[in-house]
């Protein structure tokens, strides 16, 4: 069974970068048909996609915070990460990974997420 | 903001037929999936490529996809299905867009 357990500091202090890490098990991360994704969901509400990497290391981001993401993929650890600058209490939110599925034909969907980590921002 | 609409909420009685719309331009033309989140836990795949149930999904789950909506569809809704439900597809400049969420309540 495929697991995703997300990593990292629970509290992170306005205008800091936020970095968190997710490790994945039952599944290597070299598939060629998945994308290793973050998504945020603040308190009360809904889900944001903030971006995802694939294996060869090709990144897309949410244009509302390209400027501020960089997500990566060690293939020997099996894990990716997530690095968000200069945050701020906006920027507090559940994080989860996910992995997203994605064929030549078309179809894509997100199969497996983790349990979420919630990221606190205050000084 | 998102450019897939949903409704804010949804009550239904228990045993009746819940529908919950996503609403985008050209929807239709892409697939959509939906996504189940209860309180405290992470979303769970309901329906891909606009009909499929994933293993494991009850058959009450059903989805279609025409013109600029995606409808979730919940035959003989239970209490156990009362939680947010998400649909997802993409946009022009974005791979991976979630509507705003629907609240579904089983009254």
């Amino acid at each position: 069974q495929v697991q995703l357990q997300e990593s990292g500091p629970g509290l992170v202090k306005p205008s800091q970068t936020l970095s968190l890490t997710c490790t994945v098990s039952g599944d290597s991360i070299n598939n060629a048909n998945h994308y290793w994704s973050w998504i945020r969901q603040p308190a009360g509400k809904g889900l944001e996609w903030i971006g995802r990497v694939y294996i060869s290391g090709n990144t897309n981001y949410n244009p509302s915070l390209r400027s501020r993401v960089t997500i990566s993929v060690d293939t020997s650890k099996n894990q990716f990460s997530l690095k968000l600058s200069s945050v701020t209490a906006a920027d507090t939110a559940v994080y989860y990974c996910a992995r997203y599925y994605y064929d030549s034909d078309g179809i894509y969907y997100f199969d497996f997420w983790g349990q979420g980590t919630l990221v606190t921002v205050s000084s | 903001s998102s450019d897939l609409t949903q409704p804010p909420s949804v009550s239904v009685s228990p045993g009746q037929t819940a529908s919950i719309t996503c609403s985008g331009d050209r929807l239709g033309d892409k697939y959509a999936c939906w996504y189940q989140q209860k309180p405290g836990q992470s979303p769970i795949l309901v329906i891909y490529q606009d009909t499929k149930r994933p293993s494991g999904i009850p058959e009450r789950f059903s989805g279609s996809n025409s013109g600029n909506t995606a409808t979730l569809t919940i035959s003989g809704t239970q209490a156990m299905d009362e939680a947010d439900y998400y649909c997802q597809a993409w946009d022009t400049f974005t791979p991976v867009v979630f509507g705003g969420g629907t609240k579904l309540t089983v009254l």
